[in-house]
């Protein structure tokens, strides 16, 4: 089966760095997404991980360690824009790419 | 402008009543795919689609029935067998290779009273 797991709930403040972290257990891996998802709108692709290891993309960063099944995904100089919800996803291989969900950290930016 | 639609943004139905949300994409990318997603839940899937006139079961497809006649558009009809079909639904599409990033549509929210 597939098992993904991330906090619910994270509060930042404005200017600060945040890592959000993403737990996973699934059967087979090919790579770990992340989305952006603004209150009642669709999910916008952030980055996808296939390596180990740790990819920037400007105030973005996504870690991966497949050993461990855990990716943390770090916003920097963090802006009350990115309150949002951030969803870690999973691809296995599975007769098409399969991805799995998880149900997403919601983060909220303070003054 | 290149990108998927979905249309309507909110619909309202009375229960006992199919409903056909619509998905139409111009990014001629080859699958498809409808997510619900549901309030402190993940995205789940319902249906996909690979290849024009072909479709796969998703996680949750009981209750919900698609047809892929032309590869631009992928409609979901919300049938009255699917017990819960209050949610918001999301309509995506992408490449069957290389990075697999999905691209979604803006969501339909459904009401069914």
């Amino acid at each position: 089966g597939q098992n993904i797991d991330q906090p619910t709930e994270m509060t930042a403040t404005e200017g600060a760095i945040v890592q959000i972290n993403c737990t996973y257990q699934t059967s087979g891996f090919n790579g770990l997404f992340w989305y952006q998802q603004h209150a009642g709108e669709a999910p916008t692709f952030l980055s996808y991980n296939v390596l180990d290891g740790l990819e920037e993309k400007g105030r973005f960063s996504s870690f991966l360690s497949r050993s461990k099944g855990y990716s943390y995904l770090l916003l920097k100089e963090l802006q009350m824009k990115d309150s949002a919800s951030y969803l870690c996803a999973v691809s296995a291989p599975g007769g098409y790419q399969k991805v799995t969900f998880g149900t997403g950290t919601k983060l909220q930016v303070i003054p | 402008d290149g990108g998927i639609t979905q249309s309507p943004k909110y619909l309202f139905r009375k229960e006992g009543q199919n409903v056909t949300l619509s998905c139409e994409q111009n990014l001629n990318h080859d699958a498809m795919y409808w997510y619900r997603q549901d309030p402190g839940q993940g995205l789940r899937l319902i249906y996909y689609s690979q290849i024009v006139n072909d479709f796969q079961k998703g996680d949750i497809a009981e209750g919900y029935s698609v047809s892929r006649e032309k590869k631009e558009s992928f409609p979901l009809t919300v049938t009255s067998a699917q017990k819960n079909p209050t949610a918001f639904y999301l309509c995506a599409s992408g490449e069957d290779v290389g990075t697999y990033e999905q691209y979604f549509g803006p969501g339909t929210r459904l009401t069914v009273t």
